[in-house]
């Protein structure tokens, strides 16, 4: 099983600022099949990017994500309002399809 | 508009059983793998099943393995999950989650519904 750590586990910002957001695979994540997941309180995840680095659709371009061997990085670079929430990241390159445990990006 | 819609929660006693439903509309059921992810209360979200279009490869967390099924029905744009000898940490918001396959590999899951609760207590 792969696992994924991701950290920090909260990240102190104020709007205009650079995020930048790391998660960590405890081996090699097949094919770059890595995603990055938005959710805000009482709402349902959204995707933001898959395949470690490509966006998905609707995505303002503020979002970016890239890979080091097995450390993946989501940056957002310019913070707005509606981005403060918990980014997960998520392998699905094989069974069991794990998740890391969640990056809260809280208003300074 | 595409979209998932999750039923069936409610409030179960330990050791008892639940069947979820998800009902997809406004995209082709059949062409796409789902999963069932979920999340229990202030925590963060884990992974539970998948299944294939035609349902020939399924899986599971080790955590429901032998007490969860998945299952759909392509024809009522339709997915389950049996939950069977629930237990107290199975308590948590189930989404049904929308994976693409092309080319016979999968994507990431990029549409969700808004969650179905499950709590199990006694």
């Amino acid at each position: 099983e792969i696992v994924l750590t991701q950290s920090p586990g909260t990240l102190s910002l104020s709007p205009g600022e650079r995020a930048t957001l790391s998660c960590r695979a405890s081996q090699s994540v097949s094919s770059s099949y890595l995603a990055w997941y938005q959710q805000k309180p009482g709402q349902a995840p959204r995707l933001l990017i898959y395949g470690a680095s490509s966006r998905a659709t609707g995505i303002p371009d503020r979002f970016s994500g890239s890979e080091s061997g097995t450390d993946f990085t989501l940056t957002i670079s310019r913070l707005e309002p509606e981005d403060f929430a918990v980014y997960y990241c998520q392998q699905y390159g094989g069974s069991p399809y794990t998740f890391g445990q969640g990056t809260k990006l809280e208003i300074k | 508009e595409v979209q998932l819609v999750e039923s069936g929660g409610g409030l179960v006693k330990p050791g008892g059983s639940l069947r979820l439903s998800c009902a997809a509309s406004g995209f082709t059921f059949s062409s796409y793998s789902m999963n069932w992810v979920r999340q229990a209360p202030g925590k963060g979200l884990e992974w539970v099943s998948s299944i294939s279009s035609c349902s020939s490869y399924i899986y599971y967390a080790d955590s429901v393995k032998g007490r969860f099924t998945i299952s759909r029905d392509n024809a009522k744009n339709s997915l389950y999950l049996q939950m069977d000898s629930l237990r107290a940490e199975d308590t948590a918001v189930y989404y049904c989650a929308r994976v693409p396959v092309v080319g016979g590999t999968r994507g990431p899951m990029d549409v969700w519904g808004k969650g179905t609760t499950v709590t199990v207590s006694s």
